[in-house]
């Protein structure tokens, strides 16, 4: 059964570098069926795309977030990480980490397995 | 920007019908996938591709998606059904294709 488990620090200061792991298990990361991609959820609100990435090192980003965010994959450790930096409050959210198949005949597949989440708080 | 239009909140009685909407420009077009989120827990996918269901997912789970709109069915509403909802979709019409989520909806059972 695949696992995804979200790790880093629950505190980061607000204009710091937000950096979080996602740790694969059950699974290859080095697979070329799938995407690994971050969502985030702030406290009591919706859910929004940061990024994907694919086994080779491709990346798509949200176009709201692009400038800030840096995803990247280890397929050594079977992990992928975030990295969001110049941090503010409005950052402070839950990140879940998730997967998704690769689009096939011009269909785009949703996430499929998501990792528990870790709640992140941007504050001094 | 694509944008996913939600109702906040939608009520409903045990054994009764939900219709979730989700509203879009020529939503029809797209592919529409629907989460459910309980609370403190992991989004949960319950219709992809417009219509299908996962495995596991009850049958009383439906969607449908055509115009500007895309709804997510619940027939036969049961209390464990009480959570967040929400679209989504794939935005392939600009430079930098991206996911689009809803707002989302809370839907209460009374």
């Amino acid at each position: 059964q695949l696992q995804l488990q979200e790790s880093g620090p629950g505190l980061v200061k607000p204009s710091e570098t937000l950096s979080l792991t996602c740790t694969v298990s059950g699974g290859s990361i080095s697979s070329s069926s799938y995407y690994w991609g971050w969502i985030r959820q702030p406290p009591g609100k919706g859910l929004e795309w940061i990024g994907s990435i694919y086994y080779s090192g491709s990346t798509y980003y949200n176009p709201s977030l692009k400038s800030r965010v840096t995803i990247s994959v280890d397929t050594s450790k079977n992990q992928f990480s975030l990295k969001l930096s110049s941090v503010t409050a409005a950052d402070t959210a839950v990140y879940y980490c998730a997967r998704r198949e690769v689009s096939i005949r011009g269909l785009t597949p949703p996430f499929d397995y998501w990792g528990q989440g870790t709640l992140v708080t941007v504050s001094s | 920007s694509y944008v996913l239009t939600q109702p906040p909140s939608v009520s409903v009685a045990p054994g009764k019908t939900a219709r979730i909407t989700c509203g879009g420009n020529n939503i029809g077009s797209k592919s529409v996938h629907w989460y459910q989120q309980k609370p403190g827990q992991a989004p949960v996918l319950v219709i992809y591709y417009d219509s299908d269901r996962p495995s596991g997912i009850p049958e009383r789970f439906s969607g449908s998606n055509s115009g500007n709109t895309a709804t997510l069915t619940i027939s036969r509403v049961e209390a464990g059904d009480e959570a967040d909802y929400y679209c989504q979709v794939w935005d392939s019409s600009s430079d930098h294709p991206h996911w689009v989520f809803g707002g989302g909806t809370k839907l209460t059972v009374l």
